[in-house]
Formats: structure tokens, C-alpha cells, sequence
């Protein structure tokens, strides 16, 4: 069984500050790491999909980086504002696997 | 269409009864999952198609769960003989290309078993 971490479980913010959260995953057999954005009520949107160690990927005000030797990826929000609201999920995607094995997330409240 | 499709979006059933749940990938993409997800949890893979093929069907929870997706393009995830265990969201997730891209989501179907 794969163990795909995510902390904090959940995480309050006020408008305009930065913040950022970690996916922790195994780091042998490693072939993606995936970030989705996920409101509730509607379908998980991808954000990143990350494959080389050393990545960092940004939209807009928010950015990743994965480190694969030691098995973790950071999200980072800059300036959050209230539709940033969501519960953010990572997955880990293996070598000669087609399975996506997600972390039980993140939620973030931006209080306005 | 624009995006995936699931239908139904919501389905009650009574405990000993089977249910399908359809999913239309969005069009000409390859691979397509299906996910079932608890409340507030990941969703937790279930199968994979490559086109037509089932090429992993690991994540089934056991033999009351089967799912095919026989031209390629739509699938049907069937459970029989719910038990209020299978009670869950289910979503499936399509792939434009095999395996290992960026998945697109479908709404889900929330599964209640009375």
C-alpha cells in the first residue's frame, strides 16, 4: 500500500497572506506527482502534473516544487484571496503503474 | 461535449439491488479511470481502461463490482447486490493520452444504499 501524506489536514488564512502545505510521498519507484484543486460539490481540477526532480511549476499566484530523492512536493499560495478556498489534493503516480494514489488532502479557508 | 459526463448524478437504491453508473469521457480521449471517493477523503482508484482494454482492475473492492467500456468511449461501472458499504461518491477521470496525463474529472455520482 502506497502512503501519499498531506499536511496540515486543513489550514486558515486571512486574504492576502501566503502560505503553503506538503505532499509527502515514497520516493522509490517515483514517475509524477500530481496536484489537483478540488471545491467541494465539484470535480477535482488539475493544477500540476510534476515528473523531474528539482521541478517547480506555476499558475498565477500559486507554484510547486518536487523534491523525488526525498519524496516530497510543496504547494505555495501567494497572496491568498477567498476563491483560492478549496481542499487541495496531491497523487502519486509510479513507474509501470497506471494508478493515481491520492493524499487525503488539504483544505484551505481564506478568511476575507 | 465539453467535459466529463456522469449520469446519474445522484442514485438511491435499496441494499440487494444493482445499479450502473455511466461515465462519457471527453471525446477522443484514450484511457479513462474510475475513482470511488469517501466523504472528505482522495478518491481511491478503482480501474483503468486503455481504449477498450482493461488494463488494470486492482482497486475493485470484490467480485460485485465489474466495469467495462466495450467501443473505447463510454463506460459503465456496475455493483451488484449493493451493500450500504458501497455507499460513496463515484468519479471517473479521463486522459487524453495512455496512462499518465493530467486526468479530467467527471461531477461523480453520489451512491446512497438503504
Amino acid at each position: 500500500i502506497l502512503n501519499v501524506e498531506q499536511s496540515p489536514q486543513s489550514l486558515h488564512v486571512q486574504e492576502g497572506d501566503s502560505t503553503n502545505f506538503t505532499c509527502s510521498f515514497p520516493s522509490s519507484n517515483f514517475y509524477a506527482l500530481h496536484w489537483y484543486r478540488w471545491e467541494t460539490a465539484k470535480s477535482p481540477e488539475a493544477l500540476f502534473v510534476m515528473t523531474l526532480n528539482g521541478d517547480e511549476k506555476k499558475k498565477g499566484r500559486i507554484s510547486a516544487t518536487l523534491n523525488t530523492k526525498e519524496g516530497y512536493s510543496y504547494l505555495y499560495i501567494k497572496g491568498s484571496q477567498p476563491e483560492d478556498s478549496a481542499t487541495y489534493l496531491c497523487a502519486f503516480s509510479g513507474a509501470g503503474s497506471y494508478q493515481l494514489t491520492f493524499g487525503k488532502g488539504t483544505k484551505l479557508s481564506v478568511i476575507p | 461535449g465539453a467535459g466529463v459526463s456522469q449520469s446519474p448524478r445522484y442514485k438511491v437504491t435499496k441494499r440487494g439491488q444493482d445499479v450502473a453508473l455511466r461515465c462519457d469521457p471527453i471525446s477522443g480521449h484514450v484511457s479513462l479511470y474510475w475513482y470511488r471517493q469517501a466523504l472528505g477523503q482522495g478518491p481511491e482508484f478503482l480501474t483503468y481502461f486503455n481504449y477498450e482494454a482493461q488494463q488494470d482492475k486492482s482497486g475493485l473492492p470484490n467480485d460485485r463490482f465489474s466495469a467495462e467500456r466495450p467501443e473505447g468511449s463510454i463506460s459503465t461501472l456496475t455493483i451488484q447486490r449493493t451493500e450500504q458499504r458501497d455507499s460513496a461518491m463515484y468519479r471517473c477521470a479521463s486522459t487524453l493520452t495512455s496512462g499518465k496525463g493530467e486526468q479530467y474529472f467527471g461531477p461523480g455520482t453520489r451512491l446512497t444504499v438503504t
